[in-house]
């Protein structure tokens, strides 16, 4: 079993929708979850980071963290088409070091 | 400020043959990573430097896969022999080292790896 999963997708959805991307996990001794957004032919970027459960927010994006279900999500507001990328959840437990696990990743397109 | 760059961009080599990808880390960072994408799968951490020491190796594959990171600058991922389950993409990230904080890692375009 893999210790993040995440729908690859592709997930296909007209501009100025809200968009929810969502991954599972395993391993309960994750502190941080990062979400990444990747573009063709470029590396990673980080979106937002969350510490243990909670939500955050930072303009359109929101990040929530559910441990008791092992379950985290995206959301992304009035989605545009410059949103179109692969967008991956990370994880990483503290005393394990910087490693970070990622899930597949989730295609999203966002159609004009 | 200059992220972080990796070379070559794109390799295509022989089963059997060598390659090195090189990996320059964001100016200051004392940590550097290398994680590797296998087609249809998800983004796999290989190792960590702290420096020039190796910090975690744990997800490197086997003895054929040699990092190094000399003078703790620069970092250069061998593998000889390359086998055909080597190809896909090889990510290289860095990050400052930030104890009891959230330690961002940047991350390289990637080198495509394409052994045929």
């Amino acid at each position: 079993q893999k210790e993040v999963e995440q729908d690859p997708g592709p997930l296909s959805v007209p501009e100025g929708a809200i968009v929810s991307l969502n991954c599972t996990y395993s391993n309960s001794a994750f502190q941080y979850f990062m979400w990444y957004r990747q573009y063709s032919r470029k590396g990673p970027e980080l979106l937002m980071y969350t510490y243990s459960s909670g939500n955050k927010e930072d303009g359109r994006f929101t990040a929530q963290v559910d441990k008791s279900s092992k379950y985290i999500s995206l959301f992304i507001r009035d989605s545009q088409p410059s949103d179109s990328a692969t967008y991956l959840c990370a994880m990483r437990v503290v005393k394990y070091g910087n490693k970070l696990v990622f899930g597949a990743g989730t295609i999203l397109r966002v159609k004009s | 400020e200059a992220g972080v760059t990796q070379f070559p961009s794109h390799s295509v080599i022989e089963k059997g043959q060598t390659v090195t990808l090189r990996c320059d880390p964001i100016s200051g960072h004392d940590n550097l990573y290398w994680y590797r994408r296998v087609m249809g799968k998800e983004i796999k951490f290989l190792l960590h430097f702290v420096k020039e020491s190796k910090q975690d190796e744990s997800g490197m594959p086997n003895n054929r896969f040699l990092a190094e990171r000399t003078g703790g600058t620069y970092s250069t991922l061998k593998v000889q022999p390359a086998e055909l389950e080597d190809s896909g993409v090889y990510f290289c990230a860095s990050s400052q080292g930030r104890p009891g904080a959230h330690d961002e890692q940047y991350f390289g375009p990637g080198t495509r790896l394409t052994v045929t």
